[in-house]
């Protein structure tokens, strides 16, 4: 079956430290990866998106990258935190649905609290 | 930039009563997500509309998207508590979707 794991689930990191979540799926080979933020309570920002092994897309400016060393493992990191950095991390993948609509399966998310 | 915009932002209710959650774009898309949230969780796929003018129903939730598809909305008949969460609305496009801001819906038992 496909899974999606991700971790740590919760984090607290003072200003200025680095970060790494870290996002592997299985049972697929070669899908599409993605890191989201979400704000309290509120929609989903794209971060990074890929399509395959070292091939990472921005979608904003911001103080995080992400990278994808092998072909299920999606990382996302930062050299010095931001207050602005907390929120909740989600991974995810797609897969093809009904129609050939591509639809996400998240992870169960990263909590990141920056002090 | 917010592609899709969701309205209400927030909405409590009554057990049994009905509700309707919007979602609205100036954008085509080629299909229109909706997902529900629990807190500290990710999201979890609903339904996906792909034809203008698609309806689409789930139990008690009926699902419809636009003849233009640039919006949809989302109607839950006789709500219940578990219907509780954080609903999603997402679009797609070019190997990506775009989520709206999300309606938060309290059912009050």
């Amino acid at each position: 079956s496909q899974t999606i794991h991700q971790w740590p689930a919760t984090l607290v990191q003072p200003v200025g430290s680095p970060l790494s979540l870290e996002c592997t799926v299985e049972g697929t080979s070669n899908p599409n990866l993605y890191w989201y933020r979400q704000a309290a309570g509120r929609g989903l920002q794209l971060l990074f998106y890929s399509v395959g092994i070292g091939q990472i897309s921005s979608e904003v400016p911001q103080n995080l990258s992400a990278s994808r060393p092998q072909d299920r493992q999606f990382i996302l990191s930062s050299k010095k935190l931001l207050l602005s950095d907390s929120g909740f991390y989600l991974c995810a993948w797609t897969t093809t649905g009904g129609a050939g609509a591509n639809v996400l399966t998240f992870g169960a998310g990263s909590r990141l609290t920056v002090l | 930039t917010q592609l899709l915009e969701q309205s209400p932002q927030f909405l409590s209710i009554q057990e049994g009563e009905n509700l309707t959650v919007y979602c609205n774009s100036s954008s085509v898309f080629s299909s229109l997500q909706w997902y529900r949230q629990e807190p500290g969780e990710g999201p979890v796929l609903l339904v996906t509309v792909v034809t203008g003018g698609e309806v689409k129903k789930l139990k008690r939730l009926t699902f419809q998207f636009g003849d233009a598809r640039k919006d949809s909305s989302l109607h839950i008949t006789a709500a219940q508590p578990g219907d509780t969460g954080l609903y999603l609305c997402a679009g797609e496009g070019d190997y990506k979707l775009s989520f709206g801001a999300g309606t938060t819906v309290t059912v009050r038992a």
